[in-house]
Formats: C-alpha cells, sequence, structure tokens
C-alpha cells in the first residue's frame, strides 16, 4: 500500500540552529508532494508544494528538493526562529480527487 | 475572515450517542473532506465530497457517515459514538492544489 514515513520526533532546536525532517514514501502512482504545517490549536496549512523536475520549492526561508531515486523529499531551514515550532508534515496527494495522505508528523520545538 | 468553520469546537459525547459535527466554507470549493487526527497516525481521511448530495468513502469510513447538503456545508455524523472515536476532526476544502482547514473539533466520547 501507500506510506509515507518521516523523521520521528520530537525535534529540539536552539534559534539559528539548521533544521532538517527527513521524509520518504512507497506508491505505485504518481504523486504531488507537499510540506505542510500546523500550529498549536489550527488545523494544518500548506508551506509549499514541492516540484519534482530538478527544483527547489521553497517558503518562508524553508526549502525541500525531490530526490526521484529515493522517493525522498527533505525539508530543510538554515536557522530556525522560535516562531517555526510546530508540527511539520510531509504530505501525498495521490490522486485529483482523494484527500491528502500525511506522514505521522515531526514536532519540532525552537528555543531562544 | 475564516474561510472553513467548524462547529462545536469541542464536544463530549456518551457512547452510543449520535453525535453531528459540522463545516462550513466560503472559498466557494467543490471539494470538501474530512479527517481525524490521532497521537501516533497523523491525518486520516473518513470521507470527501465533490459536489452538493454526494459524498464519498476514504480510508477510514467504517463508524461514520457524511452528509453535503449544499456546496457550502459539509456535515460528519456518528450514529453510535465509541471510545475509538475519541479524537480532533479537521474539516478542509480544496481548489486546485491546495487544502484549507478548519480549526478543528475535539471530540472526547465517554
Amino acid at each position: 500500500g501507500d506510506s509515507v514515513t518521516q523523521t520521528k520526533g520530537p525535534v529540539t532546536l536552539s534559534e539559528g540552529t539548521s533544521l532538517t525532517v527527513n521524509c520518504s514514501y512507497e506508491t505505485k502512482q504518481y504523486p504531488t508532494l507537499f510540506w505542510y504545517v500546523q500550529y498549536p490549536g489550527e488545523g494544518p496549512q500548506l508551506l509549499f508544494k514541492v516540484p519534482k523536475a530538478n527544483e527547489k520549492g521553497s517558503n518562508r526561508g524553508f526549502e525541500a528538493t525531490y530526490d526521484k531515486g529515493t522517493t525522498s523529499f527533505h525539508l530543510q531551514k538554515a536557522s530556525v526562529q522560535e516562531s517555526d515550532s510546530a508540527v511539520y508534515y510531509c504530505v501525498l496527494a495521490l490522486n485529483y480527487a482523494q484527500g491528502l495522505t500525511f506522514g505521522l508528523g515531526t514536532r519540532v520545538s525552537v528555543f531562544p | 475572515e475564516a474561510a472553513v468553520t467548524q462547529s462545536p469546537r469541542s464536544k463530549v459525547a456518551v457512547t452510543g450517542g449520535k453525535v453531528t459535527l459540522s463545516c462550513h466554507q466560503t472559498n466557494n470549493h467543490d471539494y470538501m473532506y474530512w479527517y481525524r487526527q490521532d497521537t501516533g497516525h497523523g491525518l486520516r481521511l473518513i470521507h470527501y465530497s465533490y459536489v452538493a448530495d454526494s459524498t464519498e468513502k476514504g480510508d477510514i469510513p467504517d463508524g461514520y457517515k457524511a452528509s453535503r447538503p449544499s456546496q457550502e456545508n459539509f456535515s460528519l455524523i456518528l450514529e453510535l459514538a465509541s471510545l475509538s472515536q475519541t479524537a480532533v476532526y479537521f474539516c478542509a476544502s480544496r481548489d486546485s492544489y491546495e487544502q484549507y482547514f478548519g480549526p478543528g473539533t475535539r471530540l472526547t466520547v465517554l
């Protein structure tokens, strides 16, 4: 079946350090890839869509690049801030109609 | 203005009782979704709809019904609530590829 595997949290960081959240997936379909972020007390919201063809997706200082060979797309940020504390989900859209397939989420806590 | 709203935001129900969770969107989107969120499981799709008066089963539909009386409204119905349905429930609407989530409903079944 279809599956998404991401870095198991929690991840605790100091402000100004770098963040990497790893994500890989298995499916026989051709998914569209996303990173979503969820802040406390809110629903998930789109961080950005990950391009497939050797391009880097980015938003708010976060970046992700798709690796076709390993079907993985890792989230990175060079210098995190306290406001980046949230749960990050790698997400697949397997077809146009159906809903999203979420990873388990990685809780990231950034301390000043 | 919040484009996807859910009610109630929190509910306590008794085992065997009927629960209805409501969702309203002002995005003018055709597609709407219901997910549940549990610790250790992320979000999982329960039901979805792409047009009024029609609903489709998602990945975990057992024990749930859905109703889409209009483009704006989408309800999730638990006819006989069980302890295992304690979770946070999210509704979402979708444009071309982005889904917009509501703030969630925390349901506790006792």
